[in-house]
């Protein structure tokens, strides 16, 4: 069965203290991977699409990364505007256009 | 330039009532889709549409009907709500194909009592 797991559930960091969120997923035949971020009564917005291991994306203080089993959402001195949820999704073979959504990281960052 | 708009906002229904969610994208993109997303069960899919005039189930489609009324426009009706069905309901769009970009729309808070 198609599945995402993301971890930790929750995570609390300082301002400028850098961590990383990942996302595993049991999936063969991987189309894409999705990073989106959202905040409380917000729908999710899309940060990144990663299509084959290896593949990296920055955007500002976020690095998104691939391999054949996992995503990693690294976060540099991440600042207190940053805090939200992380959500990771794939796209099976199987389901065109379908999404299957990892559970989230919620992230809050201290000043 | 809006992207995904979604009314109403918020929602109260009593137990058996029906109502229809609206959404609508200015992207001109092929593919629509309708989200719930409850507390530790994160975000699954109820319908979508790949294109205009063809619509087919999710992972969650029991209780639920929609209809693809335009390339614009995607509605979710709910024709005798459950308290099962309080959630968030969230549509999205994208531009249709293999591997693509879903785009969100902010979502719409619904209660059954």
């Amino acid at each position: 069965e198609d599945q995402v797991t993301q971890s930790p559930e929750a995570l609390r960091l300082q301002e400028g203290e850098s961590s990383s969120l990942n996302c595993s997923y049991t999936v063969s035949g991987l189309r894409g991977l999705f990073w989106y971020r959202q905040d409380p009564g917000k729908g999710p917005e899309f940060l990144f699409t990663l299509y084959s291991a290896g593949e990296e994306k920055e955007k500002e203080r976020l690095k998104a990364t691939l391999t054949k089993k996992e995503s990693f959402l690294h976060i540099t001195a991440p600042k207190p505007e940053d805090s939200a949820t992380y959500l990771c999704a794939v796209q099976p073979p199987s389901n065109t256009g379908k999404l299957i959504f990892g559970q989230g990281t919620t992230l809050q960052v201290k000043p | 330039n809006a992207g995904v708009t979604q009314t109403p906002k918020f929602q109260v229904l009593k137990t058996g009532q029906s109502m229809t969610l609206q959404c609508a994208q200015d992207m001109n993109h092929n593919s629509m889709y309708w989200y719930r997303q409850d507390p530790g069960m994160g975000l699954r899919l109820i319908y979508y549409s790949a294109s205009e005039g063809t619509t087919d189930k999710g992972e969650v489609p029991n209780g639920y009907n929609v209809s693809r009324l335009n390339k614009r426009e995607f509605s979710l009706r709910l024709e005798s709500a459950a308290p099962s069905q309080t959630s968030v309901y969230f549509c999205a769009s994208s531009e249709g194909g293999n591997t693509d970009t879903q785009y969100f729309g902010p979502g719409t808070r619904l209660t059954v009592l």
